[in-house]
């Protein structure tokens, strides 16, 4: 079993700061990393899938780094608004990510204060 | 974008019912679902992976006979809780996913067995 380990637990900013936060995973027989974004009472969505090593992705505001050599990635979000207010899942293939599961952090809790 | 709608979204049973949760996939076929449940503080965990057809594969840990998971067609598959205890009182949540477009989740059940 994949060890998958984010930080912090949870994070409270202030509105129109910038923030990020980390997934650390083992760095020996990577596939891919996904990070969603998940508000309460809705469907986890997905933000970025990230496959190479160097990797930077973005989206808006959101933004993502993967380092697989050392076995992390960063998320980023730059001006930081209410509606950014969410857990954010980090998650990896538990296998070879064909039709496998994927292995979940415990998430970060992220706070937007107005 | 792809919708899996998941029902119940909460229910509360009491203790040596059976509960089932449906896993409906709106506007596409999938082929494979995961079931995951989560309990507080801690992260999703998968349960069985099923794919049309075929009988659900279940993993360690994870008594099949209690939880039963039909996925008799592309669009839809079930987790029944059978004679649910209190120890099951979890938050369970389904995923679909289609080769072609990708893996959506479900918005989750929680589950309170009294």
């Amino acid at each position: 079993i994949l060890n998958v380990e984010q930080s912090p637990q949870s994070l409270h900013v202030q509105e129109g700061d910038s923030t990020n936060f980390t997934c650390s995973f083992p760095s020996s027989n990577f596939y891919a990393l996904h990070w969603y974004r998940w508000e309460t009472a809705k469907s986890p969505e997905a933000l970025f899938v990230m496959t190479l090593n160097g990797d930077e992705k973005k989206k808006g505001r959101i933004s993502a780094t993967l380092n697989t050599k050392e076995g992390y990635s960063y998320l980023y979000i730059k001006g930081s608004q209410p509606e950014d207010s969410a857990t954010y899942l980090c998650a990896l293939p538990y296998s070879g990510g064909g039709a496998d599961g994927l292995t979940f952090g415990k998430g970060t809790h992220l706070i937007i204060q107005p | 974008g792809a919708v899996v709608s998941q029902h119940p979204s909460w229910v509360i049973c009491k203790s040596g019912t059976s509960v089932k949760i449906e896993c409906r996939s709106l506007d596409f076929q999938a082929t494979t679902m995961f079931w995951y449940r989560q309990f507080p503080k801690q992260s999703l965990m998968l349960m069985a992976t099923s794919n049309e057809g075929s009988k659900a594969t279940y993993e360690q840990g994870v008594e099949k006979d209690k939880f039963l998971i039909n996925h008799a067609s592309l669009t839809l598959s079930t987790l029944t809780v059978t004679s649910a205890h209190p120890e099951d009182s979890s938050f369970y949540i389904c995923s679909a996913r289609n080769v072609m477009i990708g893996l959506f989740f479900g918005s989750g059940t929680q589950l309170s067995v009294l």
